[in-house]
């Protein structure tokens, strides 16, 4: 079992749609990522969030807008997104300010675009 | 870029040790080795680091050559449960929030 939950698990939509991914922890972790994986690819960095701000922006297309309302949630707003975008979206999270941390991830979003 | 090179894949026997090697000639002095594993249709799964000595923890042992050029992750008693594909990741760790760059990794498949 994962500490860092994501939902929805599964989301298909059109180009045209707009659609949220949410990620969620409670281990009091101050760090939050996104990363994107393509099928039989490694997981590959978007966003990192740092006490609730944004640090690290990985050249991200706009279609991507990142969000974290506060220490516990980071979302994921999604619109006009292209096909190629199908991906697993995970989420991780970590403590801030100590070293020798690890990342813990959460099962991630399949995302489809049709 | 990832800092590691890994095998593309590796057969062990259910029971058996398996060995998986990493290869970070490039290391600096602040960075730790990091090995994660993914579990088909799950998120990455943190296994165990170091920095420059072994490490044992309840899932696996980590062996870090003197000169840090190479390591090698051992699980014990490989099960088919550990089929997945693992990740050895070289990170600086002067904040908490330094990201992970994932090489290809090596694709674990357990026999039974």
């Amino acid at each position: 079992d994962t500490e860092v939950t994501q939902t929805p698990k599964h989301l298909v939509m059109g180009m045209t749609n707009k659609k949220s991914l949410k990620c969620e922890q409670h281990m009091g972790h101050r760090a939050m990522y996104w990363y994107k994986q393509k099928a039989k690819k490694p997981p590959e960095l978007m966003f990192v969030y740092s006490y609730e701000k944004l640090s690290i922006n990985e050249s991200v297309p706009s279609r991507f807008s990142p969000e974290c309302p506060n220490s516990s949630l980071l979302n994921l707003h999604l619109h006009a997104l292209q096909p190629e975008d199908s991906a697993l979206y995970l989420c991780a999270s970590s403590h801030q300010g100590y070293s020798n941390q690890p990342q813990h991830f959460g099962d991630g979003t399949r995302l489809s675009i049709l | 870029d990832a800092k590691t090179t890994q095998p593309p894949s590796m057969d062990c026997a259910e029971g058996r040790a398996a060995n998986l090697p990493c290869n970070h000639s490039t290391i600096s002095g602040n960075e730790y080795v990091y090995w994660y594993r993914q579990i088909h249709s799950q998120g990455p799964q943190y296994i165990i680091h170091g920095l420059k000595n072994n490490e044992t923890n309840e899932m696996a042992s980590l062996i870090i050559t003197e000169d840090r050029k190479s390591s090698t992750l051992i699980l014990p008693h490989a099960t088919l449960r550990d089929t997945a594909v693992y990740y050895c990741i070289v990170r600086v760790s002067l904040s908490g929030n330094t990201p992970l760059v994932f090489g290809k990794g090596t694709r674990l498949s357990v026999i039974a």
